[in-house]
């Protein structure tokens, strides 16, 4: 159990376009997904924490009205990009959150391979 | 926020070898866990241990906290040459709170 998908897995667009991922919990309910975002040979910097129901909450740097987050279900968060441009390639990753044995534990996604051209 | 950093940066090991990697942290937290990066994919959740923890197994794979010194280390035992991956610790302050990740460690292991 405790599989996220997310999709697209890769996606290359053109600048000035918008991008839509998905991310999905497909066998467990998360009231609380979050969006990360990693550039090559680096670490995962956190961009956002969504929440079903209520806006997301943004990490400081993060613009959200370029970066618009949508927790439309327990299942379901997706991340869009908007008017994307060549520095917003990158690996988003999102993860979902579940209560394991009293222990908030965080599934994560397989990523998903932004490039702008 | 607090920053997680690792060491090393790259290890580079033969098959059979130990691989013994390290994380500090600069505050209290509530749990550190350990995930495994294969180049260009998702992370694998490999073991939580609390804070209230000092040792944890899980097959292969020994964590060490110390609270004191703000640090844990990740031991993989006999590495194989699939265990090459990035290796990333992350950190959390509360139940459910975002996690920080360390910078992380890129093991290689050569068969």
């Amino acid at each position: 159990g405790a599989v996220v998908s997310q999709h697209p897995s890769w996606v290359i667009c053109k600048s000035g376009t918008s991008v839509k991922i998905e991310c999905r919990s497909l066998d467990f309910q998360a009231t609380t997904m979050f969006w990360y975002r990693q550039f090559p040979k680096q670490s995962l910097m956190l961009m956002a924490t969504s929440n079903e129901g209520s806006k997301a909450t943004y990490e400081q740097g993060v613009e959200k009205d370029k970066f618009l987050i949508n927790h439309a279900s327990l299942t379901l968060s997706t991340l869009t990009v908007t008017s994307a441009h060549p520095e917003d390639s990158s690996f988003y990753i999102c993860s979902a959150s579940r209560d394991s044995g009293g222990f908030e534990t965080q599934y994560f996604g397989p990523g998903t391979r932004l490039l702008v051209l | 926020s607090q920053q997680g950093e690792e060491d090393p940066q790259a290890l580079s090991i033969q098959e059979g070898e130990n691989a013994t990697m390290n994380c500090s942290y600069k505050t209290s937290i509530n749990n550190l866990q350990w995930y495994r990066q294969n180049s260009g994919r998702g992370l694998v959740h490999l073991i939580l241990i609390r804070s209230n923890e000092r040792e944890k197994h899980s097959g292969r794979l020994r964590v060490t906290l110390d609270t004191s010194k703000k640090s844990s280390s990740l031991l993989i035992t006999a590495s194989r040459a699939a265990d090459t991956a990035s290796y990333f610790c992350a950190t959390d302050v509360t139940r459910g709170s975002r996690l920080t990740f360390g910078e992380g460690t890129q093991l290689t292991v050569n068969p």
